[in-house]
């Protein structure tokens, strides 16, 4: 059973900070790492995908992968309270052209 | 610039009734996904279509049925539809695998189905 797994949180960082959002997977072949934000009542939206070691940044978005240790996190500098959401990780499996597995999700809570 | 829509938005069964739930995406995307999503239980794939003209069960199949009509189109349907199908269902599309790299592509998702079944 290929899993990624995802503290659910509530993460409660004031407005301003780094919130840094982790993701752990079991499958060590996987290839393809997907942040989601998710409001209440709406749609999964992309943020930011990652195929190889090390940092990529999008704006305030910062999203790290490291697959030795088999974990991907996400960084949000600057947190406003817009940015409070639930953050879903994606993984593809190994196994080639199958559905990517989703964590559970982490709500994050930006306090003004 | 739609992307992926899904018909209806919100919809009451009652139990052992039967209805499809419509899925469209204009990016031409090779490969369709229907998700659930409860409470605490994140999503969880119903099924998928690698391409036009193939299906596979995901997580959570039973009690569902899916169509890949063509490209564009993936429906799914409640034949009996029971209180535990009450959900939000999404519909999502990515393009083809890079089969050179191997990588997958994004998914994007459409505005989801509220169904509750009394």
């Amino acid at each position: 059973q290929k899993e990624v797994e995802q503290n659910s949180g509530p993460l409660s960082v004031p407005e301003g900070a780094i919130a840094s959002l982790n993701c752990t997977y079991s499958d060590r072949g996987s290839q393809s790492f997907f942040w989601y934000r998710q409001y209440s009542g709406k749609s999964p939206e992309l943020i930011m995908f990652i195929y190889s070691n090390g940092d990529k940044e999008d704006g305030r978005f910062t999203a790290q992968l490291n697959k030795a240790s088999q974990y991907v996190s996400l960084l949000i500098r600057d947190s406003q309270p817009s940015d409070s959401a639930t953050y879903l990780c994606a993984v593809n499996p190994a196994s080639g052209n199958t559905p990517l597995v989703f964590g559970k999700g982490t709500r994050l809570s930006v306090i003004a | 610039n739609a992307g992926v829509t899904q018909t209806p938005k919100f919809q009451v069964l009652k139990t052992g009734q039967s209805m499809t739930l419509q899925c469209a995406q204009d990016m031409n995307h090779n490969s369709m996904y229907w998700y659930r999503q409860d409470p605490g239980m994140g999503l969880r794939l119903i099924y998928y279509s690698a391409s036009e003209g193939t299906t596979d069960k995901g997580e959570v199949p039973n009690g569902y049925n899916v169509s890949r009509l063509n490209k564009r189109e993936f429906s799914l349907r409640l034949e009996s539809a029971a209180p535990s199908q009450t959900s939000v269902y999404f519909c999502a599309s990515s393009a083809r695998i890079n089969t050179y790299t191997g990588l997958n592509q994004p998914q994007h998702f459409g505005d989801g189905t509220r169904l509750s079944i009394l």
